[in-house]
């Protein structure tokens, strides 16, 4: 079975800092990669995906990750973060295969202080 | 813009009493799944259907929770008798075919007493 470890619970950072957030994953098989926020009591919203091809995808709101097969990785990056960027961001690993589940990783609480 | 409609928002029940959640799916999706959200942690995935028929539901305790999606559209969730551990949000997801990305509707958030 796949599994999912976000490696900080909580990040703070200012206003218009570089932020990272970090996501591991552990899987036998080739897996999509995905990352969502929450926003206090709301679902989750699909940031962005890794599904084949370039292994650096963007977000449209600024947000980027990078597949790493070899250190098993899917970092999320921002160069410059806005207050508004405030949320739980949760890594996610699906296996290839169809009809796999979608298991998440316990979640990162960025917050951006002014 | 389609989304996954759920219902209720909230809900407050006393333990042992019966709750149920319903889900709507973006049209066309023939895959929905309920997810268990206990509030500091990952969502989980307690059920997932495929059309009308369950694929997954090794996590689901089915001494008290059940699941049903009969007409392979709307999904209906429902937990008999809560505890006070069941307290959390309650996702609905669904996805076009089981391998693309889901999409989440707003959730259910529960209190048990």
């Amino acid at each position: 079975a796949q599994s999912v470890t976000q490696l900080d619970s909580q990040v703070p950072v200012f206003e218009e800092a570089p932020v990272e957030l970090r996501c591991n994953y552990s899987s036998s098989v080739s897996v999509y990669l995905f990352w969502y926020v929450q926003y206090p009591n709301q679902g989750l919203q699909l940031l962005l995906k890794y599904l084949s091809g370039s292994t650096l995808v963007e977000s449209i709101n600024g947000f980027e990750a990078e597949f790493n097969k070899s250190q098993t990785s899917f970092h999320l990056r921002k160069p410059s973060v806005h207050i508004s960027d405030t949320a739980e961001y949760f890594c996610a690993v699906r296996k290839e295969t169809s009809g796999s589940r979608l298991t998440f990783g316990e979640g990162t609480q960025l917050t951006v202080n002014p | 813009e389609a989304e996954v409609a759920q219902s209720p928002r909230y809900k407050i029940t006393e333990k042992s009493q019966a709750v149920a959640f319903w889900c709507d799916p973006i049209s066309g999706h023939a895959t929905l799944y309920w997810y268990r959200q206990i509030l500091g942690q990952g969502p989980e995935l307690l059920v997932q259907f495929q059309d009308e028929s369950v694929v997954d539901d090794s996590q689901l305790p089915k001494d008290r929770f059940s699941a049903e999606r009969l007409k392979g559209v709307d999904s209906t969730l429902k937990i008999q008798p809560a505890e006070l551990g069941d307290s959390a949000m309650y996702l609905c997801a669904s996805s076009l075919l089981a391998n693309t990305e889901a999409f989440f509707g707003q959730g259910t958030r529960l209190t048990v007493v």
